[in-house]
């Protein structure tokens, strides 16, 4: 697509459930990224694929928080047991590899845990 | 972990005046990057630079990159309502790499204001 799409736009939780997000890279890129953006803070980084392969998970918070890229395309972000400190929007972004510039975000994901 | 400094936190600026903010770094990053972000929406690249001392333009944007690497400044001329929005600056430590993170640390953001 022209685009990096996410779904759901919204997502509302109860704590405890569990949620999964969706990221459909732009077509070709092979770098996908995840972020988590607290309300009135930066984005802050989660994990990183190369193709299928998690090359980072270092910014994942807890092991409650999973994401895989099984084809190298598609991910999905999954958090286990919400709570409401996961409350926050998940942002994907991707990129051709080995090339130097800001990769590109899709519109994110609003998480409430409630 | 690395940390970015970003000043100021929020500016309400006249329509038609120059607008200026920056970022400072605990340590050296070899890119600097700029984004927007609108309401509702993932932040949008505006500038990037890759070289210190780097003076780079898209339009009315003007930013550089310092000379010590550890800071980053974004000017804006003649401001416009559509300005407004929330800009981050974000750095990189690996300026170029085939293999390995391109994980970005971001600041917390100016927020600007335009009053028409």
């Amino acid at each position: 697509g022209a685009g990096v799409s996410q779904s759901p736009r919204y997502k509302v939780a109860k704590r405890g459930q569990d949620v999964a997000l969706r990221c459909d890279p732009i077509s070709g890129h092979v770098s996908l990224f995840w972020y988590q953006q607290a309300l009135g803070q930066g984005p802050e980084f989660l994990t990183y694929f190369q193709n299928e392969a998690q090359l980072d998970k270092s910014g994942l918070p807890s092991d409650r928080f999973f994401a895989e890229r099984p084809e190298g395309s598609v991910s999905t972000l999954k958090i286990q047991r919400t709570q409401q400190e996961d409350s926050a929007v998940y942002l994907c972004a991707s990129s051709l590899a080995g090339v130097n510039y800001g990769y590109t975000f899709g519109s994110g994901t609003r998480l409430t845990v409630v | 972990g690395q940390q970015l400094n970003q000043s100021p936190q929020s500016m309400f600026i006249q329509e038609g005046e120059d607008v200026s903010m920056n970022c400072t770094s605990s340590s050296i990053f070899n890119t600097w990057l700029w984004y927007k972000q609108d309401p509702g929406e993932g932040p949008v690249l505006l500038i990037a630079l890759y070289k210190a001392g780097e003076l780079t333009s898209n339009g009315r944007l003007t930013a550089q990159f310092g000379i010590t690497r550890k800071d980053s400044f974004l000017n804006i001329s003649a401001s416009i309502p559509s300005d407004v929005g929330i800009y981050f600056c974000a750095g990189r430590p690996d300026a170029y790499s085939g293999a390995g993170s391109y994980q970005l640390t971001f600041g917390k953001g100016t927020k600007l204001s335009v009053i028409p």
